[in-house]
């Protein structure tokens, strides 16, 4: 089977830099992706890892680590609008569906 | 543009009825979802769809029915043996190939059954 865990809610101010975390267990990996998603709106592709190590892409950065079943998106220069829920997901074990956690929701405040 | 279309936005349905979810996309992708969402849930998969004609339950099926007869629709029937179904439902497809396709998702449809 596979498990997902991530922190509930996290709260963080403008211009600041918010670290949100991911740890997961799967039977076999295959990769894993990180969303947006905006209150009451469709989730929004944000990174995607599959080797150990960093990706980075503008004031988003995502890191993986395999050996620890672990992730973080790093969100950097916080705007007010990256207020929304950030959803970890790892492909299932066959690689034909993602499996999402339950989601973080981060608060920014000015 | 290609997208995933879901209608109606907002659905209303009393208890005991059939109600079916709308799902298309113009993408060409082979791969569509059915995922729910529940405050402080999550998205949980309901059914997926890898080619046409051929479909899979996924972690929380039971109450629910899909069909895949085109490459272009995935329609999702909530039943009435579906014991909670007031939720927010979102399809999503993909182009498996490349390692990092991600998901596209529609709009969603916010179903209310009372």
């Amino acid at each position: 089977g596979q498990n997902i865990d991530q922190p509930t809610e996290m709260t963080a101010t403008e211009g600041a830099i918010v670290q949100i975390n991911c740890t997961y267990q799967t039977s076999g990996f295959n990769g894993l992706f990180w969303y947006q998603q905006h209150a009451g709106e469709a989730p929004t592709f944000l990174s995607y890892n599959v080797l150990d190590g960093l990706e980075e892409k503008g004031r988003f950065s995502s890191f993986l680590s395999r050996s620890k079943g672990y992730s973080y998106l790093l969100l950097k220069e916080l705007q007010m609008k990256d207020s929304a829920s950030y959803l970890c997901a790892v492909r299932n074990q066959a690689g034909t569906a993602l499996i999402f956690g339950k989601g973080t929701t981060l608060s920014v405040s000015s | 543009d290609g997208g995933i279309t879901q209608s109606p936005k907002y659905l209303f349905r009393k208890e005991g009825q059939n109600v079916t979810l709308s799902c298309e996309q113009n993408l060409n992708h082979d791969a569509m979802y059915w995922y729910r969402q529940d405050p402080g849930q999550g998205l949980r998969l309901i059914y997926y769809s890898q080619i046409v004609n051929d479909f899979q339950k996924g972690d929380i099926a039971e109450g629910y029915s899909v069909s895949r007869e085109k490459k272009e629709s995935f329609p999702l029937t909530v039943t009435s043996a579906q014991k909670n179904p007031t939720a927010f439902y979102l399809c999503a497809s993909t182009q498996w190939g490349t390692e990092n396709s991600p998901l596209h998702f529609g709009n969603g449809t916010r179903l209310t059954v009372t």
